[in-house]
C-alpha cells in the first residue's frame, strides 16, 4: 500500500520554541493531507485540512495562528506549532490519499510531541 | 453533524476467547464510509477495514470479521480466538464522501487487553 511518512517520530522542545512536523507521501501525490491530535488516552481529532497550493481549512477552535500548516508540493504538508507550550504537548499524526482515486486514506506513523 | 460512540471503553479478555468490539454511527448523508482502526502502544494507526454505506455484506479476513448493521447503525467488529499481539486501541471511523472518504470522525476508541 501507499507510505506515508511523518518526520520526527518524536521530538521534545522547550516552552516558547517553534516545532516543525513534517509529513510526506512517498509513492504517491496527494492534493490533500489531514492533521489531526490524539492527546493521552484519547480519540484523535482532526485539526485541519492542507490543501495543496492554497490555505489550510481549520476546524474550530484550532488557532490558525499557532498551527501553521504549510502543504507547498503535492507530496509535503509541513505542521508548525509556533511558541509551544506543555499543553500542545501531543500525539499528531497526518493522514493522506492518492488524488482522485478511490482508496483508504494512509496515515503517518505520528509524532510524538513534548514540550517542557 | 457525524458522531461515532464506541460504548466500551476498556475490554480484558483472555486469550484464545472471542471479543466483539461495538460501533454505532450518526450521520446524515447517505453515502459515507466506515473503518476501523488499530493501534498499539507505539502509535501507528493500522488500517482493519473500509466499507462503503451501500455494501452492508458482513466481511471475515482471518480471526477478524464485521458485522455492518444499517438499520442499527452499527459496524461491530469481531476478533475470534484473541491472542496477545491483539492488545491494542481500536478506533471504530465514520466519513462522507467527500474527497473519497478521507476526512474522519473517529470514535473515542476501545482499549482491548488480551491476557495470556
Amino acid at each position: 500500500g501507499a507510505v506515508v511518512s511523518q518526520h520526527p517520530s518524536w521530538v521534545i522542545c522547550k516552552s516558547g520554541t517553534s516545532v516543525k512536523i513534517e509529513c510526506r507521501s512517498l509513492d504517491f501525490q496527494a492534493t490533500t493531507m489531514f492533521w489531526y491530535r490524539q492527546f493521552p488516552k484519547q480519540s484523535l481529532m482532526l485539526m485541519a485540512t492542507s490543501n495543496e497550493g492554497s490555505k489550510a481549512t481549520y476546524e474550530q477552535g484550532v488557532e490558525k495562528d499557532k498551527f501553521l500548516i504549510n502543504h507547498a508540493s503535492l507530496t509535503l504538508s509541513t505542521l508548525t506549532v509556533t511558541s509551544a507550550h506543555p499543553e500542545d504537548s501531543s500525539f499528531y499524526i497526518c493522514s493522506a490519499q492518492p488524488a482522485g482515486v478511490n482508496t483508504e486514506a494512509f496515515f503517518g506513523q505520528g509524532t510524538r510531541l513534548t514540550v517542557v | 453533524a457525524q458522531k461515532v460512540t464506541q460504548a466500551q471503553t476498556e475490554i480484558s479478555v483472555v486469550e484464545k476467547e472471542d471479543v466483539t468490539l461495538d460501533c454505532v454511527y450518526e450521520t446524515r448523508d447517505t453515502t459515507y464510509y466506515l473503518f476501523w482502526y488499530k493501534q498499539p502502544p507505539s502509535g501507528e494507526l493500522v488500517f482493519l477495514i473500509r466499507r462503503n454505506s451501500f455494501d452492508e455484506q458482513n466481511e471475515i479476513s482471518g480471526r477478524y470479521s464485521w458485522n455492518f448493521q444499517k438499520s442499527t447503525s452499527s459496524f461491530n467488529f469481531t476478533i475470534t480466538a484473541s491472542q496477545v499481539v491483539d492488545s491494542a486501541v481500536y478506533f471504530c471511523a465514520l466519513s462522507g464522501a467527500d474527497n473519497y472518504g478521507q476526512n474522519f470522525v473517529f470514535g473515542p476508541g476501545t482499549r482491548l487487553s488480551v491476557l495470556p
